[in-house]
């Protein structure tokens, strides 16, 4: 059971270039969301996806678009890369459920290290 | 809306020590609250789940919850040098971004314990 896969794991990127990161698990999970995590900073929600066809903004989405391509399918990218978007990102799935009861544990890939330059 | 503060480190003790970890919110919303342990370069994972006020434990971690006070705690007991990671606290508020479950993260607290 590979949980959340994200690809590629590494990337150095000149700046004004684009990209896309992709992120799939398949342990059929409503919800999937975006983070970069940068020293300092912890874990910044960019956007997610509370179930298929939705998706919304988070904390930081400028620069940013993603497409919920499926259920188990999120992609981020980054149109036009800037130097202010080396970061390590991480894709995460949860069961989102109703009201109180929620189960929000998350799940997270190993991460994708983006250098742009 | 970064509610939650938790202490960067960071925190160097020796083995068998017993550590305690900590943050605070401001959110009263808040419902779940959970930590998370981060080995270096690698994913986030999930180490306790607690529902709302009390304590839980599992093996050598305890989690607290003090919703009067807005703060929560994880003491990890006779540390290892394998406990050596970075510890996320998380927060679930149900309102959040309108969708139910969106956690809300602290910046880490980064632990070593040194054999």
């Amino acid at each position: 059971n590979a949980g959340v896969t994200q690809t590629p794991k590494f990337q150095v990127l000149k700046t004004g270039q684009s990209m896309t990161l992709q992120c799939a698990q398949d342990m059929n999970h409503n919800s999937m969301y975006w983070y970069r995590q940068d020293p300092g900073m912890g874990l910044r929600l960019i956007y997610y996806s509370a179930s298929e066809g939705t998706t919304d903004k988070g904390e930081v989405p400028n620069g940013y678009n993603v497409s919920r391509l499926n259920k188990r399918e999120f992609s981020l990218r980054l149109e036009s890369a800037a130097p202010s978007q080396t970061s390590v990102y991480f894709c995460a799935s949860s069961e989102a459920g109703q009201g109180v009861s929620s189960n929000t544990e998350a799940f997270f890939g190993q991460g994708t290290r983006l250098t742009v330059v | 809306q970064k509610e939650v503060e938790q202490d960067p480190g960071p925190l160097s003790v020796p083995e068998g020590a017993i550590v305690s970890l900590n943050c605070t919110y401001s959110n009263s919303a808040f419902q779940y609250f959970m930590w998370y342990r981060q080995y270096s370069r690698k994913g986030p994972e999930l180490l306790m789940y607690t529902y709302s006020s009390g304590n839980k434990e599992d093996g050598r971690f305890t989690a607290q919850v003090d919703k009067s006070s807005k703060y929560i705690s994880l003491f990890i007991r006779d540390s290892q040098p394998s406990d050596s990671a970075t510890y996320l606290c998380a927060m679930s508020d149900p309102a959040y971004g309108g969708s139910q479950g969106n956690l809300i993260f602290g910046k880490g607290t980064k632990l070593s314990v040194k054999p």
